[in-house]
Formats: structure tokens, sequence, C-alpha cells
């Protein structure tokens, strides 16, 4: 079975570009989650999608910032225009909805470099 | 709010020594805790999460709500067991997850 896939693994891009980011969860796996991790910070919570509706959007940091999740499989993250402080690790994640915790699998992540 | 400190950033063991990944927690409720770790080159992994109680590869983490941590232990570490290690929590029955900032566990042959 695939795990959760992102693509790109990488990109460079210029201050005032736009990128789109990639995620495709495991089949089945109505929670995706997107989180990023700064250089030398912690790994912070970005949104929740329950299918296609965003179940918690209180991470993302602001307007620049569009995800997406139409028709519950994959999911986009664009951010638009990009600034340098954008530049980190945009990792997805998901899991299947139950009435207890279970465990979220992750992406490999995508490395965002904005110069 | 909900705050997962971790407050190593880079721990240097020998091989056989015993090893405590320190982490401490800020939370109003009653959270769900959990050890991720992330292998070089490889994805982050759920280690292991306090309501399992479980032991996976050897590592153990006990919730002490006294003292607000889930410090994750080993008692004889093993090369292999190098790689970052992230304490995070979720509020029970909700999956968004806070992160710590990570420690790197470096065995030294």
């Amino acid at each position: 079975e695939a795990g959760v896939t992102q693509f790109p693994s990488h990109s460079v891009i210029e201050k005032g570009q736009t990128v789109t980011l990639r995620c495709d969860p495991i089949s089945g796996h109505d929670n995706l989650y997107w989180y990023r991790r700064v250089m030398g910070k912690e790994i912070k919570f970005l949104l929740h999608f329950v299918k296609e509706s965003k179940q918690d959007e209180s991470g993302m940091p602001n307007n620049r910032f569009l995800a997406e999740r139409t028709g519950g499989t994959y999911s986009t993250l664009k951010v638009q225009p990009a600034e340098l402080e954008d530049s980190g690790v945009y990792f997805c994640a998901s899991s299947q909805v139950t009435v207890v915790n279970t465990e979220a699998f992750f992406g490999q992540g995508t490395r965002l470099t904005v110069v | 709010a909900q705050r997962v400190t971790q407050p190593e950033k880079l721990l240097s063991v020998f091989k056989g020594a015993p090893v405590e990944l320190k982490c401490n927690y800020s939370y109003s409720g009653s959270p769900e805790l959990f050890w991720y770790v992330q292998y070089s080159r490889q994805r982050l992994q759920l280690l292991l999460r306090h309501i399992s109680r479980e032991s996976i590869k050897g590592f153990t983490a006990d919730l002490n709500k006294g003292e607000t941590s889930f410090h994750l232990k080993k008692p004889f570490a093993q090369e292999e067991d190098s790689a970052m290690y992230y304490c995070a929590l979720s509020p029970r029955g909700y999956q968004k997850v806070t992160f710590g900032t990570g420690t790197k566990l470096q065995v030294i042959p």
C-alpha cells in the first residue's frame, strides 16, 4: 500500500512567485493535515481537512496560503506570493476517521526555499 | 494553549548507555501524548503513544500528570536509535497535533 506522497520533494522559488504543493493521502483516509517546520523551530500545525471540508485552519499563517482538497482526495497548498519567511519543510499527514485517536501517517515533506 | 517543550536540541550518548529524552507539556485538559521519530532520509513516523502503554524498539514513555512530563527512555542505546525525536500532544478525541522542537539523538559507537 502506498504511503502519503508529496510533490515536489524540493522547490526553490523567488520571492513573489507562486508555488503549489501537493499531497496524496493514503487511500481511504478522510483526515488530511498540513504542517510546517521552519528552520530551527518546531513542526507547526497549519490545517486539517475531513474529506473536502476544512475542519480547522487555525494554523494558517496568513491569506497568502490557500489549501484545497477538492473531491476529498489529494490536497494542494498554494503560497502566493511567496515570502522569504515561508521557507521550510511542509509536511502532510493523513489518518482514518475514528472515535479515538489513530496514527497519522506522514509524507516525506516538501522542502521549500524562497530566495 | 497547548505547548510541548523539549529542552535538549542534541543528546549524545555512547552505545549501550541509557537514554532519556525529556518532554514537558502544558495543556488544560487530558491530552494524548506521542513520540514521533524521524530517521535519516526517512519520513516522520509514530514511535509510541501513552495510551498504548507499549514498548517499541526498547523505548518506553510514562505519562506523569503531576510533573506534566512524558520522557522517552531506553535502557541501552543502539546505533540505529540515532534520529530526531519529537514529543507531541493532541486533545483527546481530536488529532490536531502540537509538536515539540525535537531532540537529535546521537548514539556514539
